[in-house]
């Protein structure tokens, strides 16, 4: 089961920041947060991840709380093509990778 | 670099049938591991290879199987097919299991049985 929870939708205005946050109040010392979005039809991609420093590339930035049981993925400028399912996941990266465990994840509608 | 090859994208085929799907990862990545998405289910992890090894195995029957060959590329076989096997079926390459860093997913294989 996956170990995070989103909301199950959010909008946001085109050209505006986009805030989507995650909760993941279980999370292990040893675990990693990673973000995927998929856009309709697609396979999942790849945005970013992070263990407890905040992350930026040039996709979006994460922001974790200290205490890392949550954190936000924040697209600055939120275009039309952004509209997709994005996927919070936490996980292990120990000895080997666990394997990348999808919950529902929070549809994200980008309005013109 | 060319990314993650699933062939074919669409497939159509009848209960009681078998159906092998191919992925070619990306060039260099050693590990391959394979998903189910389904409308009611979600993403569904199926399994991980790497090294022509089985790593990982998702909770599903063992009508699922799959291999790795010696050049990374990867098959999955699902026999005896039935109604709810109907769903995507993506593939995602990375470099190895140990190594920190993301997975690349193709466009998947689309499978309708009827």
């Amino acid at each position: 089961d996956a170990k995070t929870t989103q909301p199950p939708s959010m909008d946001c205005a085109e050209g505006r920041a986009a805030n989507l946050p995650c909760n993941h109040s279980t999370i292990s010392g040893n675990e990693y947060v990673y973000w995927y979005r998929q856009i309709h039809s697609q396979g999942p991609q790849y945005i970013i991840h992070g263990l407890k420093n905040n992350e930026t590339n040039e996709m979006a930035s994460l922001i974790i709380t200290e205490d890392r049981k949550s954190s936000t993925l924040i697209l600055p400028h939120a275009t039309l093509r952004d509209t997709a399912v994005y996927y919070c996941i936490v996980r292990v990266q120990n000895s080997g990778n666990t394997p990348l465990v999808f919950g529902k994840g929070t549809r994200l509608s980008v309005i013109a | 670099k060319a990314g993650v090859t699933q062939t074919p994208r669409y497939l159509i085929k009848t209960r009681g049938q078998q159906v092998t799907l191919s992925c070619s990862p990306i060039s260099g990545h050693r590990s391959v591991s394979w998903y189910q998405q389904t409308p009611g289910q979600g993403l569904q992890f199926l399994f991980e290879y790497f090294s022509e090894t089985q790593r990982n195995k998702g909770n599903f029957p063992g009508r699922f199987s799959g291999r790795q060959f010696s050049n990374s590329r990867s098959e999955m076989n699902v026999s005896t097919l039935e109604l709810g096997d109907s769903a995507l079926y993506l593939c995602a390459s990375s470099l190895s299991p140990t190594v920190n860093t993301e997975a690349f997913f193709g466009q998947g294989t689309r499978l309708t049985v009827v």
